[in-house]
């Protein structure tokens, strides 16, 4: 990925609610990604990857993301959020440099607030 | 297993002053090193990167700059501090340098105030 982007700023949910959170991607050849997220006054901590393989990753907390190639995406999912997923949720990914070596560059990241 | 540290954890310097920020890595040997900030409603953005004693790549043209003397030690320092220095920065670690095979792992983070 040359740039990873998210275009949700914010997002307020109910307890038991579903969670889809939106990462995007642009091409750059071998794509890998990351789900990081950051809990107040803790450090950033990886919740999923994806190197190749299953489309489908499954992440730490009940967390899964869907690599979709044909629409440079890579969602965050969980089926049922709980008060103690409120966080900062970040995307990110490798960005390779053609004559240098690669970083990893990240989304803005995403606000998720629980109301319990 | 890898640690990595990361100090001060908080730190108020007046305008104009000098900075230090100092990160190291254990458990590890030639890493590449790296410093985001994160900046209110801006996400992390990569600041520097180092992929070997001496060799550092910057992202942004800014008040800043990065060091590294020794294989696992990253140093980020500023001459003067401006206002818009303040943040939360970042200092992480990653083992693969060109193929992305490997995730970043993250130190607890500086909050900077600059007044």
């Amino acid at each position: 990925a040359q740039s990873v982007s998210q275009h949700n700023h914010h997002v307020i949910l109910s307890e038991a609610a579903s969670l889809e959170l939106g990462c995007n991607y642009s091409y750059g050849g071998t794509v890998n990604l990351f789900w990081y997220v950051q809990y107040p006054g803790q450090h950033l901590q990886l919740l999923l990857k994806y190197f190749s393989g299953d489309p489908l990753v499954k992440g730490i907390k009940g967390f899964e993301a869907e690599f979709i190639k044909s629409k440079f995406s890579f969602n965050l999912r969980k089926p049922s959020v709980q008060w103690s997923d409120t966080a900062e949720y970040f995307c990110a990914g490798w960005a390779f440099g053609r004559s240098s070596a690669s970083k990893i560059i990240f989304g803005s990241g995403t606000r998720l607030s629980i109301r319990p | 297993s890898q640690t990595i540290h990361q100090w001060p954890a908080t730190l108020v310097q007046p305008v104009g002053s000098p900075l230090s920020l100092e990160c190291t890595v254990e458990g590890t040997s030639n890493p590449n090193l790296y410093w985001y900030r994160q900046a209110a409603g801006r996400g992390l953005q990569l600041l520097f990167y180092s992929v070997g004693i001496g060799q550092i790549s910057s992202e942004v043209p800014q008040n800043l700059s990065a060091s590294r003397p020794q294989d696992r030690q990253f140093i980020l320092s500023s001459k003067k501090l401006l206002l818009s220095d303040s943040g939360f920065y970042l200092c992480a670690w990653s083992t693969d340098k060109f193929w992305g095979n490997t995730e970043a792992f993250f130190g607890q983070g500086t909050r900077l105030t600059v007044v």
